[in-house]
């Protein structure tokens, strides 16, 4: 049972439009979503993140939207830039005081930024 | 650079062998955590760890064992491994209190 669903495996985008990644959860406990960006041979890196009580988050190029109601996230990245050619995925979690935070990740979408 | 050294970098391991797989931190965060990741599946969680002296199993943890003997390390073991762990395992830390993790570069396992 995937709690967190990314449908879009790849996306192809020209350089300096928007890209947009989807991702969909099913457990309305989740309170923390984000996401990372992997380069191959290299583990994922943080990106941004959102909690359950925001729709919107934005960091620079990179612009995250919360619709918790449909239980979908999206990341937004405008302009794009061939440098973004990576997999995004996308995690969720339920905050506990004192307790880790385990993520629940998405399958991935692989961007590619053409020229 | 702080941050998560794992060891090694690749192994191929021949099917009814043991291995430990290397995790250390120097951040000094209180949670550990491993995944496997596979095509189409992403990244599932195998064990994680809150604190130093505590483990828990995450969503596949047949077949694999960890220990957390202290703050900085965190060793993932296969007992006697299968084909079907063959995966690229990645550690990850946290601070306590949530937020990202910070991942290691990961380890390339092949079963044969």
């Amino acid at each position: 049972d995937q709690q967190v669903k990314q449908n879009s495996p790849s996306l192809s985008v020209q350089e300096g439009r928007i890209s947009i990644l989807n991702c969909d959860y099913t457990n309305s406990m989740f309170d923390y979503f984000l996401w990372y960006k992997k380069y191959p041979a290299e583990g994922p890196t943080f990106l941004i993140s959102i909690s359950s009580i925001k729709d919107k988050n934005e960091d620079g190029r990179f612009t995250v939207f919360l619709n918790k109601s449909a239980k979908h996230l999206s990341l937004h990245i405008v302009p794009s830039q061939p440098g973004d050619s990576a997999v995004y995925f996308c995690a969720a979690s339920r905050l506990g005081a004192g307790t880790a935070s385990k993520l629940t990740f998405g399958t991935g979408t692989r961007l590619q930024v053409t020229l | 650079t702080a941050g998560i050294t794992q060891a090694p970098t690749s192994q191929i391991l021949a099917a009814g062998r043991s291995m430990t797989l290397r995790c250390t931190q120097d951040m000094r965060h209180n949670a550990m955590y491993w995944y496997r990741q596979d095509l189409g599946l992403g990244l599932r969680l195998i064990h994680y760890s809150n604190t130093a002296g505590t483990t828990g199993k995450g969503e596949v943890p047949d077949g694999y064992s960890v220990s957390r003997a202290n703050t900085d390390d965190f060793p993932l073991t296969l007992a006697s491994a299968v084909p079907s762990q063959t995966s690229v395992y990645f550690c990850a830390s946290s601070a306590t209190t949530g937020g990202g993790y910070t991942f290691g570069s990961g380890t390339r396992l092949t079963v044969v």
